[in-house]
């Protein structure tokens, strides 16, 4: 299966605190991607990460890519009220999701 | 506005009735997708269209029947429905499958319909 899962599968900070969150696949990529879903809403794209890149950084948010372990984890720092959602990653072509973490930043 | 609008957002219906989910997006991409989201799931893919033409069906039962009529709009058909299948219907768009680098292309998701069977 090309499908990403997301580990934990949810998780509560208070607000200020880093969050990290993790996937892993199963089959060799070429990317992945991570995206965001508010309560409600459609899945928003947060940030890609190619196979031949161990990290990478968009604002607040950090992603690692360990190929040889089959797993990438997004780190969201200084979190705030407004991060809460759930967060999938997308493997190779897009087309496979998780169940997602589902992230709660408490005020 | 992420540039994918669907409609309706709410529909409730029986087992019986026929209806149609309805995507449009503004956002001059040519591949459309339909994705079925179940509480505890997996994120499901359902249909993808290229250039108005099918190429993935994921298995999907006959009762859902999309239909692509150009690459801006995306409809789901759908007839005869079983409780099993209320759940969050999500539509997405992305630029055309054909390029080299159509796998680095993020897909850009409408809201979904929360469809209720009865």
């Amino acid at each position: 299966s090309q499908q990403g899962e997301e580990d934990p599968q949810a998780l509560s900070i208070q607000e200020g605190e880093n969050a990290t969150m993790n996937c892993s696949y199963k089959t060799s990529i070429n990317n992945l991607q991570w995206y965001r879903q508010n309560s409600g809403r459609g899945l928003v794209h947060l940030i890609l990460i190619r196979s031949n890149e161990r990290e990478k950084h968009s604002g607040r948010l950090r992603v690692t890519l360990d190929t040889s372990k089959k797993s990438s984890s997004l780190l969201i720092t200084a979190s705030r009220a407004a991060d809460t959602a759930s967060y999938f990653c997308a493997t190779g072509n897009q087309f496979y999701f998780g169940t997602g973490t589902s992230l709660t930043v408490i005020p | 506005e992420t540039g994918v609008t669907q409609t309706p957002r709410h529909l409730v219906m029986g087992m019986t009735n026929k209806k149609s989910l309805k995507c449009e997006q503004h956002l001059g991409h040519n591949a459309m997708y339909w994705y079925k989201q179940s509480a505890k799931k997996p994120l499901e893919l359902m249909f993808v269209y290229n250039f108005k033409e099918q190429t993935e069906n994921n298995s999907v039962p006959s009762r859902f029947s999309p239909e692509c009529p150009n690459s801006s709009h995306l409809f789901l058909h759908l007839h005869t429905l079983q409780p099993e299948d209320s759940a969050l219907y999500l539509c997405a768009s992305s630029q055309d499958l054909s390029r080299p680098e159509w796998e680095n292309q993020p897909q850009h998701f409408g809201d979904g319909t929360r469809l209720s069977i009865l």
